[in-house]
């Protein structure tokens, strides 16, 4: 079964602080995304990866960054966490463009 | 720009059929996914169908694709509460998952 693992489930931090989202997968699989959801305003894509050190704009990617320096990890950075980016993140991966995305078990995070 | 809608809940009682309905704005629209979520845990594929197709029938599920009025609907026939989740919409409007447009997600919930 491919397994993506999202190390924090729950996490609080202070506005100003730096924060480390961690994806790891165990599939090899070639492309990985951040995802943020909201109520009521679904899943939106913050940043993708197609390959190693590659990373692509999605549609909010402002206030945050990414890093992809192996295959299976992807990290979101949050360089100064502000309250508005509390929420729940979503990494997810797939082989190839057209196929299923699996997605990790989230990480709630909640700026104060 | 693209958009997909969804309504927020549905109600059903045990047994029954439930319906959940999709609208989208783009006609571009080449795979269109159903994902559940259920309670803690990230989203998973339940089915997806191509642009191309009309309908599409997986055990209790059917899905329907009306592609004048931009439509998709999912089916889940005899519903059950392990079916109590959140069902969200999803279109590709160019194949890759750099447009991958998520709906708001519709809650379904099952009652005795």
């Amino acid at each position: 079964d491919v397994k993506v693992t999202q190390s924090s489930r729950y996490l609080v931090k202070r506005t100003g602080e730096k924060v480390f989202l961690e994806c790891v997968q165990d599939m090899d699989h070639e492309n990985m995304f951040w995802y943020r959801q909201d109520p009521g305003l679904g899943l939106r894509l913050i940043y993708f990866s197609y390959d190693v050190k590659m990373k692509e704009k999605g549609d909010i990617p402002e206030g945050y960054s990414v890093s992809r320096e192996k295959k299976e990890r992807f990290s979101l950075i949050l360089e100064s966490a502000s309250t508005n980016q509390t929420s729940m993140y979503l990494c997810a991966s797939t082989p190839d463009a057209g196929g299923e995305l699996f997605f990790g078990e989230g990480s709630r995070l909640t700026v104060l | 720009g693209e958009d997909v809608e969804q309504s927020l809940f549905l109600s059903v009682r045990e047994g029954d059929s439930s319906v959940i309905n999709c609208t989208y704005t783009d006609s571009s629209s080449t795979y269109l996914y159903w994902y559940k979520q259920e309670p803690g845990a990230g989203l998973q594929l339940l089915t997806y169908i191509f642009s191309n197709m009309d309908m599409k029938q997986d055990q209790r599920l059917t899905v329907l694709l009306n592609k004048k009025d931009k439509h998709l609907s999912l089916r889940i026939a005899d519903t059950q509460t392990g079916d109590s989740a959140i069902y969200f919409c999803a279109v590709s409007f160019s194949g890759g998952y750099n447009k991958l447009i998520f709906g708001a997600g519709t809650r379904l919930a099952v009652h005795p």
